[in-house]
């Protein structure tokens, strides 16, 4: 089973609508992050944000939303006035203590593809 | 600048050929990790060095091998016992390994190609 399951594969839009991107994670910890990376066409992956599990407080950073939601284990990524320069796969992931209780492991989903259409 | 430099950002080996990609970071960041990446899948982790001189396995850590002499440097090769070796690698750091959610900084990566 994922840990970190994004069931978009792939999202096109048109610039400047609204796009969220979902992303569901699995843990009995209840201590954890959560992050959000971009990856665009060059491949190196950028850092956007990190949340740790206590603070469910939704965060926005210009054009970029997060809502954080424990309840449903959920932890969405919206972009407000789509551009084309947002395209890019971004992928979300989840740290937490691996199976054996010693070491801390960042988990990734697969990704999605957003493609924004001028 | 600080960040992690990759090279080369392209690489072609023949088959049954052993090839080391380099990794250096100048961020004073005592992790290091790599990772493979293949099409439409997310990153795997296939070492990782919490300090100088000592590394661990990952998930997908056969075929491959590291070293860690140096802080600022990981260099990974990947041998010809790694059945798919195709894909693209990408190199991280951290300031620490052991503090849970610390950031990993990823660097711009080398897409290897096995013909």
């Amino acid at each position: 089973a994922q840990k970190v399951t994004q069931a978009q594969t792939e999202i096109s839009v048109v610039e400047k609508e609204d796009v969220t991107l979902d992303c569901v994670y699995e843990t009995r910890d209840t201590t954890y992050y959560l992050f959000w990376y971009k990856q665009p066409p060059s491949g190196e992956l950028v850092f956007l944000i990190r949340r740790n599990s206590f603070d469910e407080q939704n965060e926005i950073s210009g054009r970029y939303s997060w809502n954080f939601q424990k309840s449903t284990s959920s932890f969405n990524f919206t972009i407000t006035a789509s551009q084309v320069v947002d395209s890019a796969v971004y992928f979300c992931a989840l740290s937490e203590l691996d199976s054996g209780g010693s070491n801390y492991k960042l988990t990734f989903g697969k990704g999605t593809l957003l493609t924004v259409n001028p | 600048d600080g960040g992690i430099t990759q090279s080369p950002k392209y690489l072609f080996r023949k088959e049954g050929q052993n090839v080391t990609l380099s990794c250096e970071q100048n961020l004073n960041h005592d992790a290091m990790y790599w990772y493979r990446q293949d099409p439409g899948q997310g990153l795997r982790l296939i070492y990782y060095s919490q300090i100088v001189n000592d590394f661990q396995k990952g998930d997908i850590a056969e075929g491959y091998s590291v070293s860690r002499e140096k802080k600022e440097s990981f260099p990974l090769t990947v041998t010809s016992a790694q059945k798919n070796p195709t894909a693209f690698y990408l190199c991280a750091s951290s300031r620490v390994a052991d503090l849970l959610g610390d950031t990993q900084y990823f660097g711009p990566g080398t897409r290897l190609t096995v013909l």
